[in-house]
């Protein structure tokens, strides 16, 4: 099976930098990716690394080391609509998706 | 393309009724998943297809969930009989490299 670890809840004020970090074990691994889920809303793509090291985005980049079964994203100059549930998603042999428990960041003034 | 449309949007039925949930995917996307949401079981992977085949459905809860997709644009899921604790959000998914989209989902309450 897999399993994947992310932290339940993060805060952080408007303007910081916040990393939510995601570990993860399964079989057959071929990339992590990143999810945002406003309240209400439906998960949306945010990221994918296959290779160890960062791709950045714009505001937000992502990180992998496969060595360590680990990743994280980093959100940079948060911003009041930043605040969401983050998913990290493991794709694994047979391109299967199975998604980590979700942190919700909540970013306050 | 509108995207990954999913209906009904919501879905207030009785315990021991049939439910059918509905998915369109993008059209190309060769992948359909289907997931739970809930706040207890987070966003649980039910059954994914490929192609239309059905890869990996070891996420359905029991026998009273099934799933089919009969062609490359449409799928379904059915749970029967519904049992109050079916209350969720259930979301479709469809993708064709790594990225998937999600449906708005159904949301699903069994009293």
């Amino acid at each position: 099976g897999q399993s994947l670890e992310q932290p339940s809840e993060v805060t952080a004020v408007e303007g910081a930098i916040v990393q939510i970090n995601c570990t993860y074990q399964t079989s057959g691994f071929y990339g992590l990716s990143w999810y945002q889920q406003h309240d209400g809303g439906a998960p949306t793509f945010l990221s994918y690394n296959a290779l160890d090291g960062l791709e950045e985005t714009g505001r937000f980049s992502s990180f992998l080391s496969r060595s360590d079964s680990y990743g994280y994203l980093l959100l940079q100059e948060l911003q009041m609509k930043d605040s969401a549930s983050y998913f990290c998603a493991v794709n694994n042999a047979g391109n299967m998706l199975t998604f980590g428990g979700g942190t919700r960041l909540m970013v306050k003034p | 393309d509108a995207g990954v449309i999913q209906s009904p949007r919501h879905e207030v039925t009785e315990m021991g009724q049939e439910v059918t949930l509905r998915c369109k995917p993008i059209s190309g996307h060769d992948y359909l998943f289907w997931y739970r949401q809930t706040m207890m079981r987070g966003l649980e992977l039910l059954i994914y297809f490929n192609n239309n085949v059905p890869i990996d459905d070891s996420g359905m809860p029991e026998d009273r969930f099934s799933a089919k997709m009969p062609n490359a644009s449409f799928s379904t899921l059915k749970i029967q009989p519904s049992e109050p604790r079916d209350s969720a959000v259930y979301f479709c998914a469809s993708r064709h490299n790594t990225e998937a989209f999600f449906g708005q989902g159904t949301r699903l309450t069994v009293v």
